[in-house]
């Protein structure tokens, strides 16, 4: 079955620093890459999408990610994180399956941002 | 609101009791989704409906579990004889599908806030 993998379960940055957490999917097919940002008592929010051309996104909030077909990644990376950017993300990927899209996600990545 | 609308946003059962749990989508969209988010999991998929119709109902975990959605607008989610591993969060997505010269084009769901179910 298909699967997505985020590697860091919970992340601590001082704020100004760099972010970069790591998804990987598993499925030789087309896929769409989307990562998801939930603040505290908030609901789901899309940061960013992938469906095709430049595999270098760009979202939200000064995120952007990279999908790396020949590594199944779809990283995401912020230069300089801020404390407002403590939230879960969550990597989410559709495996193309008929004519919708059945999202699969990720266990999702606690990041803590300490002023 | 032009967001996902789920209610209630918490629900406290006795094991055993019947729950139903309401989701009103953005208005127009086609698509609507049940996810369920156990503590410390991500999202994991439910059901699937394309207006009226429930195409993809491969996540539901058990027969206790059952959606509808007979208008093709609000759809509610519905357990039944609940268990303590039924407590999560319940989660409602809803997208528009776009229709293109190549077929359909894959949108982003919306989310709404969720129902934390506790089971007691």
């Amino acid at each position: 079955a298909q699967s997505v993998s985020q590697h860091n379960h919970h992340v601590i940055l001082s704020e100004a620093a760099s972010l970069e957490l790591g998804c990987n999917y598993s499925y030789g097919g087309t896929v769409n890459l989307f990562w998801y940002v939930q603040y505290p008592g908030q609901h789901l929010q899309l940061l960013l999408k992938y469906f095709s051309g430049d595999p270098l996104v760009k979202g939200i909030k000064g995120f952007e990610a990279e999908f790396i077909k020949s590594k199944f990644s779809f990283n995401l990376r912020k230069p300089s994180v801020q404390w407002s950017d403590t939230a879960e993300y969550f990597c989410a990927v559709t495996f193309h399956s008929g004519g919708y899209q059945k999202v699969t996600f990720g266990i999702g990545t606690k990041l803590q941002v300490i002023p | 609101g032009a967001g996902v609308s789920q209610s209630p946003r918490y629900k406290v059962a006795k094991r055993g009791q019947d729950v139903a749990l309401r989701c009103d989508p953005i208005s127009g969209h086609v698509s609507l989704f049940w996810y369920q988010q156990a503590l410390g999991q991500g999202p994991e998929f439910l059901t699937y409906f394309q207006n009226e119709a429930q195409l993809d109902k491969s996540g539901l975990p058990s027969d206790r579990f059952f959606a509808e959605r007979p208008e093709g607008s609000v759809s509610t989610l519905k357990i039944q004889r609940t268990q303590q591993e039924d407590s999560a969060v319940y989660l409602c997505a809803s997208s528009l599908p776009k229709r293109t010269g190549l077929g359909w084009a894959r949108q982003p769901q919306h989310f709404g806030d969720g129902t934390r179910l506790s089971i007691l």
